[in-house]
């Protein structure tokens, strides 16, 4: 089982739609969590970060954690076909010392907003 | 990205051949990462770096070595390239300490033939 689990998607949507995505984790030591946007042929850019459950919101997209559920959401209002893209969620855990930084990511899910 | 440079962008090669991917950074960051990305895997870290000469393996780290001798380069070296490494290849930094967030690269895309 893969610590990080990801619907790859495709996902296909019509410009204006609420767009939910989501991923699962298994461990519990993750406390960073973040969303990643990779438009294609491009390197993965950083979109939303979190440490503690709950909502966090920035202009049209909203993270959300549930550590007791293990389960996080990036949602997307009002998407456009600038949205685009393939979206990654990626989490850390507490430790130090030289596992700083270390990530471990989702494999992603490609997003079509079409107009 | 602003800041992080990766060479060569696209590189064709042949079985059994040394290959090395440059990644430079202008900002004098500490963390560097090495990761390749393969559909159905999503990015998978390879080695990283938290300061000059001093690296560690992350999980695919077999058949990959890297050095850096200078802050602002992280040299990623197959020693005999395979087909199995055929993959896009990212550098990231943390840039900043505080939230731990990384920073990517454009990325490198390697065939080996």
């Amino acid at each position: 089982q893969k610590e990080v689990e990801q619907d790859p998607g495709p996902l296909s949507v019509p410009e204006g739609a609420i767009v939910s995505l989501n991923c699962t984790y298994s461990n519990s030591a993750f406390q960073y969590f973040m969303w990643y946007r990779q438009y294609s042929r491009k390197g993965p850019e950083l979109l939303m970060y979190t440490y503690s459950s709950g909502n966090k919101e920035d202009g049209r997209f909203t993270a959300q954690v549930d550590k007791s559920s293990k389960y996080i959401s990036l949602f997307i209002r009002d998407s456009q076909p600038s949205d685009s893209a393939t979206y990654l969620c990626a989490l850390k855990t507490n430790a130090g010392g030289t596992s700083y930084g270390k990530l471990t990511f989702g494999q992603g899910t490609i997003l079509t907003v079409h107009p | 990205d602003a800041g992080i440079t990766q060479s060569p962008r696209h590189k064709v090669t042949e079985t059994g051949t040394p290959v090395t991917l440059r990644c430079h950074q202008t900002e004098n960051h500490r963390y560097m990462y090495w990761y390749r990305q393969d559909p159905g895997h999503g990015l998978r870290l390879i080695h990283y770096s938290y300061g000059v000469k001093d690296t560690d393996k992350g999980e695919v780290s077999d058949g990959y070595s890297v050095s850096r001798s200078k802050t602002e380069d992280f040299l990623l070296t197959l020693e005999s390239a395979t087909s199995s490494q055929t993959s896009v290849y990212f550098c990231a930094i943390t840039r900043d300490s505080n939230t731990d967030t990384q920073y990517f690269g454009p990325g490198t895309r390697l065939t080996v033939l």
